[in-house]
């Protein structure tokens, strides 16, 4: 119950498309998912992230779209780029001092 | 200004020697962890701290022990350590959740422990 599960674990999007990637959770006590960015070398950085209370948040060419009743979540980069080539996790947190991470998804895209 | 900072970068040791790991934080926020980044990438978390008191340990071996001297800052020491314990440790901070506050953690750039 305390998983989160992330798809794909690698993805190639050429320049310009659209890239997806979805999180599924089960523990209905986490109320707070974000999504974060890693580049090789250097620790996760927030990206954007989404309580349960809304269906979607968009921030520039990123949105995370969010179905409670299926407990999924996802995260959508719109027109992306060579410079978005990173590793993505989802997380989820049922309060301040625990997340639990997706086990990450290798992004290229290529130029 | 870094705001999450560890140091060292890099720790090549022997298995069965005791290291230590430093972290200081300047964002002022109240709860630090510890997470530990194996070879295929999976992040998992190990410690958290509020207000220098543990309130979380994710079934760490006790060769594992975290301090906590104050706010801004949460070591890490590793005893007898073992060729398991190669990784990518990470140190966070966040602010403690209040009404309309964010749960944003910020993180280190990690130190890459290899045991040898």
């Amino acid at each position: 119950q305390q998983q989160v599960k992330q798809s794909p674990q690698s993805l190639i999007v050429q320049k310009g498309g659209i890239s997806i990637i979805n999180c599924a959770y089960e523990n209905t006590a986490f109320d707070y998912f974000p999504w974060y960015q890693q580049f090789p070398g250097k620790g996760p950085a927030l990206l954007i992230a989404i309580r349960p209370d809304v269906s979607e948040k968009k921030e520039g060419r990123f949105t995370i779209s969010f179905n409670k009743s299926a407990k999924q979540f996802s995260l959508h980069i719109m027109d992306s780029q060579p410079g978005d080539s990173a590793t993505y996790f989802c997380a989820a947190s049922p309060g301040t001092y625990k997340y639990i991470f997706g086990t990450g998804t290798r992004l290229k895209v290529l130029a | 200004d870094t705001a999450v900072s560890q140091t060292p970068k890099y720790l090549v040791t022997q298995m069965g020697n005791d290291k230590s790991i430093k972290c200081e934080q300047n964002l002022g926020h109240d709860t630090m962890y510890w997470y530990k980044q194996d070879s295929k990438k999976f992040l998992k978390i190990m410690f958290s701290y509020n207000n220098k008191e543990l309130i979380i340990n994710e079934t760490v071996p006790n060769r594992f022990s975290p301090k906590s001297p104050d706010k801004a800052h949460l070591n890490l020491h590793i005893n007898s350590l073992e060729l398991g314990d190669s990784a990518v440790y990470f140190c966070a901070s966040s602010q403690e959740r209040l009404r309309g506050y964010t749960d944003t953690q910020y993180f280190g750039p990690g130190t890459r422990l290899t045991v040898l």
